[in-house]
């Protein structure tokens, strides 16, 4: 079965970095694009980016051009989300979800259970 | 850039009371490339339609997509109690907006 697994919560302080780990299984990882979707505490869902597991690239929300960065280790079927200069407002649980089906498109069908990161002086 | 506005922000029900739930965007949506996701507390968000009206693999019938080009509906025709929660609209076109949310909560 088709599964995205986080990494851990994350505590950092104002400036710092943080990465974020998403392990896929149970499908051909290089067929699908990752998503990163974030969700600050008692907000809506935003979403900041996606890469083509195949070829690496990526592509970014304005918002967080600059600042983040998606990368993929093909060998362990992982994903990664560096955000830096980290802020206060940057508090939020972070998400992968898989894009797009075989048949037809079907948008983020599968997600990664969350990981929170917080910061905080 | 797309812009979807759900309104109102909360919507309050009995269970077994039928719910209809609005998306509107700014332009219109390409290839009806609009999904509907409901979201627990403390759960990720699960996918329930996308293309506008096509149920997500396991979810229930009571749960129906329509709508196209800039407005866009969800209804939920009996609600159970495990329906209360969060719904999202999402444009999957040339981007990746989400909409604010809508709230249904039990009267």
């Amino acid at each position: 079965q088709v599964q995205l697994v986080q990494s851990g919560a994350e505590a950092k302080k104002p400036g710092a970095a943080v990465r974020v780990s998403c392990k896929a299984s149970g499908y051909t990882f290089t067929r699908y694009f990752i998503h990163w979707v974030r969700q600050a505490p008692g907000h809506g869902l935003e979403w900041m980016g996606k890469v083509n597991p195949s070829s690496g690239s990526t592509s970014y929300a304005q918002k967080f051009q600059g600042r983040v960065n998606l990368t993929r280790d093909a060998s362990t079927s992982t994903l990664y989300m560096d955000l830096t200069s980290l802020t206060f407002e940057d508090t939020a649980v972070y998400f992968c979800a898989r894009f797009g089906g075989l048949a037809a498109v079907i948008p983020f069908e599968y997600w990664g259970q969350g990981t929170l990161v917080t910061v905080s002086s | 850039e797309i812009v979807l506005t759900q309104s109102p922000g909360t919507l309050s029900f009995s269970p077994g009371e039928r719910a209809t739930l609005s998306c509107r965007a700014s332009q219109r949506v390409s290839s009806n490339y609009l999904a509907w996701y409901q979201q627990r507390p403390g759960q990720a968000p699960r996918l329930l339609i996308y293309g506008a009206s096509t149920r997500a693999t396991g979810v229930p019938d009571r749960f129906t997509g329509s709508g196209s080009g800039t407005d866009f509906t969800l209804s939920i025709s009996r609600l159970e109690p495990e329906d209360f929660a969060v719904y999202y609209c999402q444009q999957y076109g040339n981007s990746f907006i989400f909409g604010g949310g809508t709230k249904v909560d039990i009267k």
